[in-house]
């Protein structure tokens, strides 16, 4: 499995923009770019996702560099539940793609201050 | 719409004991997967059923089996138990599309005495 990179941990101020970095210098042409989020005491949660092009949804923005070798998911303003470990994750949608098999890395934790 | 809905959240047994949960998937959702989650290895797949047929398996021994039901229900078993299988024990279920995300339950907590 495609591997990523992401930093121990981050801190942000309550209400203010969170840049989230992802390296994944070694993804393939047949992966999409996932994120979950995982809250204290919860499963985890879909965030977001991206083939090449950048996405917005209600929760978060994902931009995805030209190169794909790395990706930024935005949280446009942090709130005290945003608080969480933040996942990116390569998922292979090629041959036999739909599969639930994902490979989970350590995470970025992230802290909102007040 | 429901959730995921795992059983039973917390459970305590003894080494050699068996375990089985349980995990009902979000109504229409084909695709159940099951992973493990410790302080240690973090997140870990450990298999994936679509329409009753196992699909995907990760690296455990053969202690740990599942099983999904005609109405996408499945069960999780782990035989023999040893300490280090104390964990928490999280259901996923999809559509099993391509793409398609991931609904999590809130997992079962399994100690290992």
């Amino acid at each position: 499995d495609a591997k990523t990179t992401q930093p121990n941990s981050m801190e942000s101020n309550e209400e203010e923009p969170v840049h989230l970095p992802c390296n994944h210098s070694t993804i393939s042409g047949t992966d999409y770019i996932h994120w979950y989020r995982q809250l204290p005491s919860q499963g985890p949660e879909y965030v977001i996702h991206g083939l090449t092009s950048n996405v917005n949804n209600r929760m978060a923005s994902l931009a995805i560099a030209e190169d794909r070798k790395s990706s930024t998911l935005i949280l446009h303003r942090a709130t005290l539940r945003d608080a969480a470990v933040y996942y990116c994750i390569l998922r292979d949608v090629g041959v036999g793609g739909a599969n639930s098999k994902l490979t989970f890395g350590k995470g970025i934790t992230l802290s909102v201050r007040p | 719409k429901a959730g995921v809905t795992q059983t039973p959240r917390y459970l305590i047994k003894t080494r050699g004991q068996q375990v089985t949960l349980s995990c009902s998937p979000i109504s229409g959702h084909r695709s159940v997967s099951w992973y493990q989650q410790t302080p240690g290895q973090g997140l870990q797949f450990l298999f994936e059923y679509f329409s009753e047929t196992q699909r995907n398996k990760g690296n455990f021994p053969g202690r740990f089996s599942g099983r999904q039901f005609s109405n996408s229900r499945s069960e999780m078993n782990v035989s023999t138990l040893e300490l280090g299988d104390s964990a928490l024990y999280l259901c996923a279920s999809s559509l099993g599309v391509t793409g398609g995300e991931l609904f999590f339950g809130e997992g079962s907590r399994l100690t290992v005495l």
